[in-house]
């Protein structure tokens, strides 16, 4: 089985600034794959960023990065430049090889002018 | 294509009615999952299909929940005599084969049980 843990119920950040939120997982699997989901209020969850657990470079999508530290199981997601349009609900997820999803229980991420 | 549509958007119902949720996943996806979200809590996963075979069920919450994916386009989850526990939002999901394909979400179907 796998969980998924983010210990950081609530986040705030200014805008422009740079915030980290913190995931932690735990698997018996060899092949999984970590993703980071966002959830704005009242609207749909999308994908932000993914991590393949074989690949040792950190995934980036634009203003999106995350740590990948594998003996540590830590899966974190950095937002640098941060904007007003990236309050929102953040997920953390694991997966095996195209199984379901696991999700932990999220980190509220607030954006200050 | 305008992505993974779900129906209701809302539904209240009394205590011990039967409802049943659709979801409309895109056309090229055989992949299509349920999930719970309560409040405060991550998605949590119910059951998915691969076309139209159930491949995982034992998640289902307790055996008045049920899905159905015919003929591997749309799928309703079922969930009969429910009960206040029940409240929360009921989140679909599709995408293609494969472990790092990304998953599109719907809206979600808001349960409330009175």
């Amino acid at each position: 089985a796998q969980t998924v843990t983010q210990s950081q119920p609530e986040m705030s950040v200014q805008e422009a600034e740079t915030v980290t939120l913190s995931c932690t997982y735990d698997t018996s699997e060899s092949d999984y794959y970590l993703f980071w989901y966002k959830q704005p209020p009242s609207r749909q969850m999308i994908l932000v960023i993914r991590q393949e657990a074989y690949k040792q470079q950190n995934a980036t999508e634009n203003r999106f990065s995350v740590n990948f530290q594998k003996a540590a199981k830590s899966f974190s997601l950095k937002i640098s430049d941060s904007q007003l349009g990236d309050a929102a609900m953040y997920f953390c997820a694991s997966s095996n090889s195209g199984y379901a999803l696991n999700f932990g229980k999220g980190t509220s991420l607030l954006v200050t002018p | 294509d305008t992505g993974v549509s779900q129906d209701p958007r809302h539904k209240i119902t009394k205590r011990g009615q039967n409802v049943t949720f659709r979801c409309d996943p895109i056309s090229e996806h055989n992949r299509l999952y349920w999930y719970r979200q309560t409040l405060g809590q991550g998605p949590e996963f119910l059951t998915y299909f691969q076309n139209e075979a159930q491949l995982e069920k034992s998640r289902l919450l307790s055996d008045r929940f049920s899905a159905e994916r015919p003929k591997g386009s749309f799928s309703t989850l079922e969930i009969q005599r429910t009960e206040q526990g029940d409240s929360a939002m009921y989140l679909c999901a599709s995408s293609l084969w494969g472990g790092d394909t990304e998953a599109f979400f719907g809206q979600g179907t808001r349960l409330t049980v009175v």
